[in-house]
């Protein structure tokens, strides 16, 4: 099955300052989706990706997809207070499909004011 | 348009005990995903229900079933509850398998 690991578990940043969180597949990417959860909440939706070298932006976040790497990341600039959350990645079973959307274990990031 | 709506929020069972969750989807979204999350293992696929059919199922005992219902309401239920299924569960909806999921707020289970 597939497994989605992420990069780093953790990350502690000060107010203002830029990061970048990595999601690597053990296989084929079909689509790669990001979603930002708060504590014991529910998962919101951030961006999907479905394109080798394909580049999405929302406000300060830049999610990238890398097909070759099987590789994802999302770059945030400026980080704010109300970026901190649990920040996951999935990613569906097969190509074209998706039933089945696996999910990596999330990084958590704190930002400092 | 409202979102994902799952009850109970919280809920307290004591062991051997069953449980019945509920998630009502997004208006107009056929397929209903459920999840568990615990900070050991992550966030893990339970099932997916698509027009009251079952279309997948992860690697889950039997304990933990699932339905769905015509107006695409789904009920998940889980038996004999043991002390590791404490998690949160979290239902998402998605108006075809091949568009993004839409999750609810979860419920929160503590098994005592």
């Amino acid at each position: 099955s597939q497994e989605l690991e992420q990069s780093p578990q953790s990350l502690i940043v000060q107010e203002g300052k830029n990061l970048t969180i990595n999601c690597t597949s053990s296989k084929t990417l079909y689509g790669l989706y990001w979603y930002k959860q708060k504590y014991g909440e529910g998962l919101i939706f951030l961006m999907m990706l479905q394109k080798g070298g394909e580049e999405k932006s929302h406000e300060k976040i830049t999610a990238k997809l890398d097909e070759k790497k099987q590789q994802s990341s999302l770059h945030i600039t400026a980080s704010q207070p109300s970026h901190a959350g649990i920040y996951l990645c999935g990613a569906g079973s097969s190509g074209g499909s998706n039933y089945k959307l696996t999910f990596g274990k999330g990084t958590l990031l704190t930002v400092n004011p | 348009k409202a979102g994902v709506t799952q009850t109970p929020r919280y809920l307290i069972k004591t062991r051997g005990q069953q449980v019945t969750l509920s998630c009502s989807p997004i208006s107009g979204h056929r397929s209903v995903s459920w999840y568990q999350q615990t900070p050991g293992q992550g966030l893990q696929f339970l099932f997916e229900y698509f027009s009251e059919t079952q279309r997948n199922k992860g690697n889950f005992p039997g304990r933990f079933s699932g339905r769905q219902f015509s107006n695409s309401r789904s009920e998940m239920n889980v038996s004999t509850l043991e002390l590791g299924d404490s998690a949160l569960y979290l239902c998402a909806s998605r108006r075809g398998v091949t568009e993004k999921l839409f999750f609810g707020s979860g419920t929160q289970l503590s098994v005592l």
